[in-house]
This record gives C-alpha cells, structure tokens and sequence, in this order.
C-alpha cells in the first residue's frame, strides 16, 4: 500500500529566505505527483503537477522536482514571503490513475 | 467561473440523525472524490466516483454513502453509523489521470 510521508513537519523561517520542502513515497509506481498549498479552515489549492514522465515543475517561484525511483519529492521555494504560510501537501496519483495518496502536510511560517 | 461548490461550510448533527454534503463541479471533470481531514492528519479518501452511475469505496467508507446520479453532482452522506463524524469534509474533481481541484471543503461538528 502507498505511503507517502513529508518532511519537515513544521518549518519556521524569517522572509527573504529560500527553503525545500520534502515528499516521500513508497511505490514509486505512480502516474503523477501533485503539491498543494491549504491556508487554515479553507480547501486545497494546486500549485504544481508533475506527470510521471516529467522531472521537474515551475511556477514563479516554485520549483517541484521528482526522483521516482528514489521515491522522493521536493519543492523548492525562493525568497519565501510571509503571504507564503500555510500548510503544503503533496499527493501521488496511484499507478493505475484512480487514487490520490495524500501526505500528512508540512507547516511552514514565514516570519517578517 | 468554473469550480467546485460545497454546501453548507458549516454543518451541526445530532446523535443519530443522517446528514447531506452537497458537492457540485462545473468543470465537466469525469471523476469525483470525497475526502476527510481530522487536525494533524493527512487527507483520507471515502469514496471515489470515475463516472456517472458508478462509485468505489475507499479506505474510510464505513458510516458513509454516495450517489452520482449526475456528471456534475456527488453528494456525501454522513449516516448515523459513522461514530466519529466531526471532521471537515473536502470534495475534489479531476479528469482522468489528471490535475485534483478542491472545493473550499464543509465541517461538520456533532452536537
């Protein structure tokens, strides 16, 4: 059964800074893998898909990467701000296309 | 715009009544999914819907029933045999194989 963990749990940094955040998965048969930002009380927002053939993701100052066959993930944010705090989660797509498997999310606080 | 609407965001139940989640997508995206999140822990999916007429369990279904009578429409519905139903409740959408969107999700408190 998949299982997908992140790393920090919690991460608290003064703005300006750049950061990684990391994903890992147990089967690295997947289709896609996808980050997702959650502000308090609110639903999921996307912010990068990377589909199984793919390697890396950007969008502004996001970058996503995947190593499937390492299991892993990171996203990479620059110069974090602190309209940046929220908790991020990444989720794979099972190999067969039909399941998201969600990560239990990392805190991030981005201190002015 | 295009999206997915949940109804009601706040929801209160009484011991052994049944209760409704609304979840309604414009987005003419196949598939359809519900999820729950307890504080501290990851999404958990209930169920699962690839096409109209058509639903799959997932890991949590028990106390919990779905019907996807329309593309656009997969309502949830929390029965009185869910124990521990406080929760707040996230809809998703997706086409096959492809990107999740969210609804911006409903909580439900027991009473």
């Amino acid at each position: 059964k998949q299982e997908v963990t992140q790393i920090p749990a919690a991460l608290s940094v003064p703005e300006g800074e750049n950061l990684v955040l990391n994903c890992s998965f147990t089967d690295s048969a997947i289709y896609n893998l996808q980050w997702f930002r959650q502000d308090p009380g609110k639903g999921l927002t996307s912010l990068l898909l990377i589909q199984s053939s793919q390697r890396e993701q950007t969008s502004g100052r996001l970058n996503a990467s995947l190593d499937k066959s390492s299991g892993r993930s990171t996203l990479y944010i620059a110069a974090s701000q602190p309209g940046d705090s929220a908790t991020y989660l990444c989720a794979v797509e099972d190999g067969y296309g039909q399941n998201f498997v969600f990560g239990p999310g990392t805190r991030l606080s981005v201190l002015p | 715009d295009g999206g997915i609407t949940q109804s009601p965001k706040y929801l209160f139940r009484k011991e052994g009544q049944n209760v409704t989640l609304s979840c309604e997508q414009n987005l003419n995206h196949d598939a359809m999914y519900w999820y729950r999140q307890d504080p501290g822990q990851g999404l958990r999916l209930i169920y699962y819907s690839q096409i109209v007429n058509d639903f799959q369990k997932g890991d949590i279904a028990e106390g919990y029933s779905v019907s996807r009578e329309k593309k656009e429409s997969f309502p949830l519905t929390v029965t009185s045999a869910q124990k521990n139903p406080t929760a707040f409740y996230l809809c998703a959408s997706s086409i096959s194989a492809g990107e999740l969107f969210f609804g911006e999700g409903s909580r439900l408190t027991v009473l």
